[in-house]
């Protein structure tokens, strides 16, 4: 079955610091893959996607690229805000369904200090 | 316009009785989804609907969950004498046909079973 596995957090810290958040992926088909965030208070919001091998993602700052040979979708940002402050899920769909059913990781809690 | 909707956003139940949950999902989206978010088991699909029907029930837990949409719009999920375990927030998100990847998540139903 399809499997998604993150690095497990909470990941804290300072303004402007470099993250990156592990993710990778067991899928029986060729997913697309997501990375959802979900602000305190709020409800999950896609963040980025990408749905081939070598594509790359990108939003907000955020980056993911995916890689199939290693079957990974890491998050990445240059320089985080306080603002990012969210849990961060990454997840697949298997494009060998015609729907998108979603899988997630167990989501990744990011604090960002000022 | 209006995103997805959820009501109501917080339900607190006896164990044992029945409770109702209702998602509106995004005018003209066709595909619906419920997940469930809980500290155990992280976040999981339950069921999906394209219109009416549900040709994937492979999340919902057990036989005291059930779930319906009409007029291909408005879901309600059912959960028959509940118990603790189902103590969870309920999410709900929609699509677009044929851009089933990109869902719209509702804020959720957070449930407590005392």
């Amino acid at each position: 079955g399809n499997s998604v596995t993150q690095m497990e957090g909470p990941v804290t810290l300072s303004e402007e610091a470099f993250l990156t958040i592990n993710c990778t992926y067991t899928a029986t088909g060729y997913p697309s893959l997501f990375w959802y965030v979900q602000y305190p208070g709020e409800g999950l919001q896609l963040l980025l996607k990408a749905t081939k091998a070598d594509d790359k993602g990108s939003n907000k700052g955020f980056e993911a690229t995916y890689r199939k040979e290693t079957t990974s979708f890491h998050l990445e940002k240059g320089s985080v805000q306080v603002s990012d402050s969210a849990v961060y899920f990454c997840a697949l769909s298997d494009r060998g369904t015609s729907y998108g059913k979603l899988t997630f990781g167990q989501g990744t809690i990011l604090t960002v200090h000022p | 316009g209006a995103g997805v909707s959820q009501s109501p956003s917080n339900k607190v139940t006896e164990k044992g009785k029945d409770v109702e949950l209702r998602c509106d999902p995004i005018s003209g989206h066709t595909a619906l989804y419920w997940y469930r978010q809980s500290l155990g088991q992280g976040l999981e699909f339950l069921i999906y609907f394209q219109g009416n029907s549900a040709p994937d029930k492979s999340g919902l837990p057990s036989d005291r969950f059930s779930a319906e949409r009409t007029g291909g719009s408005v879901s309600t999920l059912t959960i028959q004498r509940t118990q603790q375990e189902d103590s969870a927030v309920y999410l709900c998100a929609s699509s677009l046909e044929g851009l089933a990847y990109e869902q719209y998540f509702g804020p959720g139903t957070r449930l407590t079973v005392t």
